[in-house]
């Protein structure tokens, strides 16, 4: 089945501490997006990428990375800068002028 | 600046009864738009989308919505909704060549028995 793949699930992070959240697609997608989603605050994008090798910075890009070495993967890395970085995390990939796919998230908690 | 705003946090409506969710878009050039919608802890789902032409666009569970181009906006409405149709609905959007999808805060339905 083609989609996009999201893992962990569920992810703790202590305080510090650098982590990276897995989205792979089979979709053969060219563009892959990274969103933030808090309660009440809908989707803010944090990075996105157009072709390998190439990514852009979204609106709140501060304290994430991102790499995009094959097409169908994109990792997203939180960095200890990240001050608050509790929320649901959701990847997204598209063709050029068609709607987004989604992941089914990674719940990012700092204990 | 692109933005989406959905003006309705909550909604409860009955079983049988009919939905109207709002939506309203600003946008300089012709907006590509999309309804979107996520049960919890899950992902989004494409309910339907509007990218030219007719103005009234079917989805999928029954929904449609209309693009009003005079209001900026984008309703999507079910004559009838179930009780599976709880869940959180997002108006969103395409924007720069689809490089950016700029998505609004989102609309809670809660369906009462």
């Amino acid at each position: 089945d083609g989609g996009i793949t999201q893992s962990p699930k569920y992810l703790f992070r202590k305080e510090g501490q650098n982590v990276t959240l897995s989205c792979e697609q089979n979709l053969n997608h060219d563009a892959m997006y990274w969103y933030r989603q808090d309660p009440g605050q809908g989707l803010r994008l944090i990075y996105y990428s157009q072709i390998v090798n190439d990514f852009q910075k979204g609106d709140i890009a501060e304290g994430y990375s991102v790499s995009r070495e094959k097409k169908e993967s994109f990792p997203l890395t939180v960095t200890s800068a990240q001050k608050n970085p509790t929320a649901f995390y959701l990847c997204a990939s598209s063709e050029m002028n068609t709607e987004a796919f989604f992941g089914q998230g990674t719940r990012l908690t700092v204990v | 600046a692109q933005s989406v705003t959905q003006p309705d946090i909550h909604i409860t409506v009955s079983e049988g009864a009919s939905l109207e969710l709002r939506c309203n878009y600003s946008y300089g050039a012709t907006p590509y738009l999309f309804w979107y919608v996520q049960s919890p802890g899950q992902g989004l789902q494409l309910l339907l989308k509007y990218f030219s032409g007719d103005t009234l666009v079917q989805g999928i569970k029954g929904f449609e919505a209309e693009f009003k181009r005079s209001q900026s906006s984008f309703n999507l409405r079910k004559p009838s909704v179930h009780w599976s149709d709880a869940a959180e609905y997002f108006c969103a959007v395409g924007a720069d060549n689809f490089n950016k999808f700029y998505f609004g805060s989102g609309t809670k339905l809660n369906v009462k028995p």
